[in-house]
């Protein structure tokens, strides 16, 4: 069964780099069949997909955060990860790692999600 | 970007109620569409894919219909663990786009 785990910290300053790694189990993250994503939920609020990567690197962004954001894969270490640049306070939210299937992308396996606040 | 509408954004319902959720897209999505269930504090839960085909486990009340722009995802008979927000999702073409959520809650 694969299982997706969200980690990094659940504070991050104005102006700053919000980093965010998901660590893949059960699976390999080269397999080359998915995708990998990253989707983020603000309290109260709709689900907003952030970006993807694939295994060979090569990631689809959001227009909408697509100056701010870059995903990468590890696959040494079955991880991939997000960084978003310059947050600000709209910038908090639950942030989800996913997994679609590389051929349809709807996500079938989700992390549980971790907050991240943006304050001083 | 695609835009996903909801409708309702919350209704109120009983045990054994049969429910009806509406998605509509801004433009045809070929029926690259998809249905989830959120409770609080948990990540989404995958239902339906490709408008109407259920995912392994997700229990035979719950089914899915549409094409083109419109989609219904309907709970035959609501039992006590299906009070819930559910969100569709288009994967037609990037930025994948959710609708805004029904909240399922208990008259």
């Amino acid at each position: 069964q694969v299982q997706l785990q969200e980690s990094g910290p659940g504070l991050v300053e104005p102006s700053q780099t919000l980093s965010l790694t998901c660590t893949v189990s059960g699976g390999s993250i080269s397999s080359g069949t998915y995708y990998w994503s990253w989707i983020r939920q603000p309290a109260g609020k709709g689900l907003e997909w952030i970006g993807r990567v694939y295994t060979s690197g090569s990631t689809d962004y959001n227009p909408s955060l697509k100056s701010r954001v870059t995903i990468s894969v590890d696959t040494s270490k079955n991880q991939f990860s997000l960084k978003l640049s310059s947050v600000t306070a709209a910038d908090t939210a639950v942030y989800y790692c996913a997994r679609a299937m590389f051929t349809a992308n709807y996500f079938e396996y989700w992390g549980q999600g971790t907050l991240v606040t943006v304050s001083s | 970007d695609i835009q996903m509408t909801q409708s309702p954004s919350s209704l109120s319902a009983s045990v054994g109620d049969r429910v009806t959720i509406t998605c509509r897209a801004s433009q045809g999505i070929s029926n690259s569409l998809a249905w989830y269930q959120q409770k609080p504090g948990k990540a989404p839960k995958l239902l339906l894919y490709a408008a109407s085909r259920l995912e392994s486990g997700v229990p035979s009340r719950v089914s899915g219909s549409g094409s083109g722009t419109d989609y219904t995802l309907t709970i035959s008979s609501l039992q006590p663990e299906d009070f819930a927000t559910y969100y569709c999702q288009q994967y037609y073409s990037t930025p994948f786009t959710f609708g805004p959520g029904t909240k399922v809650d208990v008259k």
